[in-house]
């Protein structure tokens, strides 16, 4: 099984900074199979990216993914007040998996 | 636009079968673009995939995570266009949020695009 660790466990941003969240996998990831999601409370995961690099439909330009292998990174670019919210990595390989998530806070 | 509506009932008993169900709108089962999937969410262990299920070319295939495999069922209806998870001896640390997901072929690539609203399930007597 493949092993997501993301990092930070919290980050605590002001409205308008940059976000970078990481997600590092315990073996290689094929990048066409790596995704990110944003959770709010209450709600179902939202896919913001798949490919390692495509935003989904509807999803902000300001949401961007980069990265292959093993270390992958989530960048907002400037923070939305409805951007604050948990982040999760997901990789859909054979057997899936996904990060504990970082939570991203109004500092 | 493709919705996934979940049924079942919120509270089981340890021992008993666990039983959800996922109608699918927008979309057809038995798609060779998608593969339907079962997710759980608790506090101790995060999100969780549980398995899918999936037609290609007219053939079922059925994948299942290991912590859970030999107490977990996933199959399809397509004359009622759903799926269903059925979880067997079921314990209190199965009590879990349960989500339906849609995995899409999007792009070259296959993603997680749509999810149902979540069933939250308690296991307790």
């Amino acid at each position: 099984e493949i092993v997501l660790t993301q990092s930070p466990g919290t980050l605590s941003l002001s409205p308008g900074e940059r976000g970078t969240l990481s997600c590092r996998a315990s073996q290689n990831v094929l990048n066409k199979y790596l995704a990110w999601f944003q959770q709010q409370p209450g709600q179902a995961p939202r896919l913001l990216i798949f490919g390692a690099s495509s935003r989904a439909t509807g999803i902000p330009d300001r949401f961007s993914g980069s990265g292959s292998g093993t270390d992958f990174t989530l960048t907002i670019s400037r923070l939305e007040p409805e951007d604050f919210a948990v982040y999760y990595c997901h990789q859909y390989g054979s057997s899936p998996t996904f990060g504990q998530g970082t939570r991203v806070e109004i500092k | 636009h493709v919705q996934l509506q979940q049924s079942g009932p919120g509270l089981v008993k340890p021992s008993q079968t666990l039983s959800l169900t996922c109608d699918i709108s927008g979309d057809n089962v038995s798609t060779n673009s998608a593969a339907w999937n079962w997710i759980r969410q608790s506090p101790s262990r995060g999100l969780e995939w549980l398995g899918r299920t999936y037609s290609r070319s007219t053939t079922w295939y059925t994948t299942y995570a290991e912590h859970v495999k030999g107490r977990i069922t996933i199959n399809a209806d397509p004359s009622k266009n759903q799926f269903s998870l059925h979880l067997n001896s079921v314990s209190p640390e199965d009590t879990a949020i349960y989500y339906c997901a849609r995995v899409f072929a999007l792009a070259g690539t296959w993603a997680m695009d749509v999810w149902g609203q979540g069933t939250t399930v308690i296991v307790s007597s």
